[in-house]
């Protein structure tokens, strides 16, 4: 069976410092993809990232970066010089390719707060 | 495009009442996926479509839930005779094939049910 382990449920920062969020999954299947997504106070769920479980290439983004270590089951993600903006509710996604990849199983996220 | 739109955005309803919701995906997306989401949890799979055809149904989703996508384009998700649990953000996300580098689902804005 699938799952995502976000042990942090609130981070709170103050502007400009460094943040990583914690991503720990489980998984059977040897394919499958990795996603982060963003929920602002607005909340629509906005697309970050997504890795493939072949790729183990570390990303960055301007101040975002996200570090996918197989030999873990891990897959974080940093925010390089946090801003107020970044405040939001993030998400850690699994998907198994077995599946078709339609079913996405969630983490329960990660609040993160950044104030000025 | 202006994205995957979701009506209503707010629906109050009495317990016993029937209520549908409706999702208008990315017109190019030939996926569309149902999740529901409760305060501070993640996203939970409920159903999802490959064009006009339901190819899968979460345990979640008891009898009292339905959802139809005729003709491969907007969506429909009706629950009958509502139960105060069944209060929850009802999201709607599209997407093409995950097989394809790169892409993740685009959500909506959600549609928020509260059952009194």
């Amino acid at each position: 069976a699938q799952k995502v382990t976000q042990a942090q449920t609130e981070i709170s920062v103050v502007e400009k410092e460094d943040v990583t969020l914690d991503c720990v999954y489980e998984t059977r299947d040897t394919t499958y993809y990795l996603f982060w997504y963003k929920q602002p106070p607005s909340g629509e769920l906005v697309f970050l990232i997504r890795r493939n479980s072949f790729d183990e290439q570390n990303e960055i983004s301007g101040r975002y970066s996200w570090n996918f270590q197989k030999s873990t089951s891990s897959f974080n993600f940093t925010i390089t010089a946090s801003q107020v903006v970044d405040s939001a509710v993030y998400f850690c996604a699994l998907s198994e390719a077995g599946t078709g990849g339609f079913k996405t199983i969630f983490g329960a996220g990660t609040r993160l707060f950044v104030k000025a | 495009d202006t994205g995957v739109s979701q009506n209503p955005r707010h629906k109050i309803t009495k317990r016993g009442q029937n209520v549908t919701f409706r999702c208008d995906p990315i017109s190019e997306h030939n996926r569309l996926y149902w999740y529901r989401q409760t305060l501070g949890q993640g996203p939970e799979f409920l159903t999802y479509f490959q064009n006009e055809a339901q190819l899968e149904k979460s345990r979640l989703l008891s009898d009292r839930f339905s959802a139809e996508r005729p003709k491969g384009s907007f969506s429909t998700l009706e629950i009958q005779r509502t139960e105060q649990g069944d209060s929850a953000m009802y999201l709607c996300a599209s997407s093409v094939s995950l097989m394809i580098e790169g892409y993740g689902y685009t959500f909506g804005s959600g549609t928020r049910l509260t059952v009194v």
